[in-house]
């Protein structure tokens, strides 16, 4: 029972922004949207996290819209050290469902 | 100190051998996870422990036996596996809060192949 949906794949080139999207259209109330990626060969690793306000880091940036129902991942300038998979992750803050669970991801290829 | 170390990097091992996973943190969490990856699939949690216990078994065959020493260390002792037990083993740690700010540290994984 996936809780977000993302798109298998997309390609980016170098330099540009990329705009991975999210859909969480089953997101309830007191549900955190996280974003982590996953580098070939190494572990997973955090990004970025909101609720409903648009939030940025040093990374990243991630959209939010009001409804709540769908999200954008956005790297700015996107460089070939960004290929990656890119989860986009749903989960509660407290109670048993808490545990990060990895949908499928989308794997971005930034292209020189 | 942002680091999860995991030892070792690749392990093969036969169906009647007995190895183990190790995995060590410095930055105080209080939370160990272990995650298997089969290749081109997402993360499955296996394991969590809070606070040195197994607050989390997701239901993982006996073959697979979890242990956390102290709050740094985990452990993952295997026996008798089968091949397809084959896969990428992560360790994570977090602070182990309710709050939104709690994030995931992974190690880069121990790749297992069991012939």
């Amino acid at each position: 029972d996936a809780k977000t949906t993302q798109p298998p794949s997309m390609d980016c080139a170098e330099g540009r922004a990329a705009n991975l999207p999210c859909n969480h259209s089953t997101i309830s109330g007191n549900e955190y949207v996280y974003w982590y990626r996953q580098i070939h060969s190494q572990g997973p690793q955090y990004i970025i996290h909101g609720l409903k306000n648009n939030e940025t880091n040093e990374m990243a940036s991630l959209i939010i819209t009001e409804d709540r129902k769908s999200s954008t991942l956005i790297l700015p300038h996107a460089t070939l050290r960004d290929t990656a998979v890119y989860y986009c992750i749903v989960r509660p803050l407290s109670g048993s469902a808490r545990q990060l669970t990895f949908g499928s991801g989308t794997q971005l290829t930034v292209l020189p | 100190d942002t680091e999860v170390t995991q030892t070792p990097k690749h392990l093969v091992m036969g169906m009647t051998n007995k190895k183990s996973l190790k995995c060590e943190q410095h930055m105080g969490h209080r939370a160990m996870y272990w995650y298997k990856q089969k290749a081109k699939k997402p993360p499955e949690l296996m394991f969590v422990y809070s606070y040195e216990k197994l607050s989390i078994n997701e239901s993982v065959p006996s073959r697979f036996s979890p242990e956390c020493p102290n709050s740094s260390l985990l452990n993952l002792h295997l026996h008798a596996l089968q091949p397809e037990d084959s896969a990428l083993y992560l360790c994570a740690s977090s602070q182990d809060t309710d709050g939104h700010n709690e994030k995931l540290f992974f190690g880069s994984g121990t790749q297992l192949s069991v012939l």
